[in-house]
C-alpha cells in the first residue's frame, strides 16, 4: 500500500543534543510537509517543500532545519533541542499544489530529557 | 488574523445518535476545506475533504458547506464508541490561489457514551 512512513516512532533526546527525524513516502507525491503538534494544539506547519523548492514558515525557529535528498525522503534535523521542543512531529504529504490533500505519517513523539 | 474555530468540546453523544461538529473559518476566499479523525497519540486521518457548497456524503459521514456563512460542518449518523476522537477542521487559507496553507483549527473532542 502508498504511504507516509516515519522513523522513528519515539525518539528521545537529551537538551541540547541534535536529533534527526525522518519521512519517508512511496506516494510519489510532489509536496512534503513538517508539522509540530503539541498536546491539544492544532498541527503547527514548520516548513514544507515543493518537489525540491523549500519554504519555510516565518516563525519557525532557527534550530529546525529541513533537507529533501529524493521525492521519497525528507528530514527534520533539530539542532540543539530545547524542552519546549517536545512534540509531536507529523510528517505530510500532497500530490500537488499546497492545497491539496494532505496525507499524514503516524508520526514522531519527541521527548526532551 | 486569518483562522479557523472550533468548538473544544469535549461534545457527548450517545451511541447510535448523530454528532454534530462545526468550524467556522475567517478568509472568504478559501476554497478547500477537510475534516480530519485523530485519536489520542496517534496522527490526522483524512475523514473528508469538501470544495463545493451542499453536501457531501461518504458512508456515516457527511460534510456540508456554506461559504457564504463560512462554514463547515461534519455530521456522523449512528455514532459508535470507536468514532470517540479529535476531529480536526482544516481549512486552504492564503494570500492568493496556489499559495495557500492549510489551517487546522484546534479540534473537538468528541466522545461517544455506549
Amino acid at each position: 500500500d502508498a504511504m507516509v512512513i516515519q522513523n522513528p516512532r519515539y525518539q528521545v533526546t537529551q537538551f541540547g543534543k541534535p536529533v534527526t527525524l525522518s519521512c519517508s513516502q512511496t506516494l510519489n507525491h510532489n509536496v512534503m510537509y513538517w508539522y509540530q503538534q503539541k498536546s491539544s494544539q492544532a498541527p503547527k506547519l514548520l516548513f514544507h517543500y515543493y518537489d525540491k523548492d523549500f519554504n519555510n514558515e516565518a516563525d519557525t525557529p532557527d534550530n529546525f532545519q529541513s533537507r529533501r535528498p529524493n521525492t521519497s525522503f525528507c528530514f527534520l534535523d533539530i539542532r540543539s533541542p530545547g524542552l519546549g521542543d517536545a512534540a509531536m512531529y507529523l510528517c505530510a504529504t500532497s500530490r500537488d499544489r499546497e492545497a491539496d490533500t494532505q496525507y499524514f505519517g503516524p508520526g514522531t513523539r519527541l521527548t526532551v530529557l | 488574523q486569518k483562522e479557523v474555530e472550533q468548538n473544544s468540546g469535549p461534545l457527548s453523544v450517545p451511541e447510535g445518535a448523530i454528532a454534530s461538529l462545526n468550524c467556522t473559518y475567517s478568509d472568504r476566499g478559501s476554497q478547500s476545506f477537510f475534516w480530519y479523525r485523530q485519536y489520542s497519540g496517534k496522527s490526522p486521518e483524512l475523514i473528508m475533504s469538501i470544495y463545493s457548497n451542499g453536501d457531501k456524503e461518504d458512508g456515516r459521514f457527511t460534510a456540508q458547506l456554506n461559504k457564504a456563512s463560512q462554514y463547515v460542518s461534519l455530521l456522523i449518523r449512528d455514532s459508535q464508541p470507536s468514532d470517540s476522537a479529535t476531529y480536526l477542521c482544516a481549512v486552504n487559507i492564503g494570500p492568493y490561489f496556489g499559495n495557500e496553507k492549510l489551517t487546522f483549527g484546534t479540534g473537538t473532542r468528541l466522545t461517544i457514551i455506549p
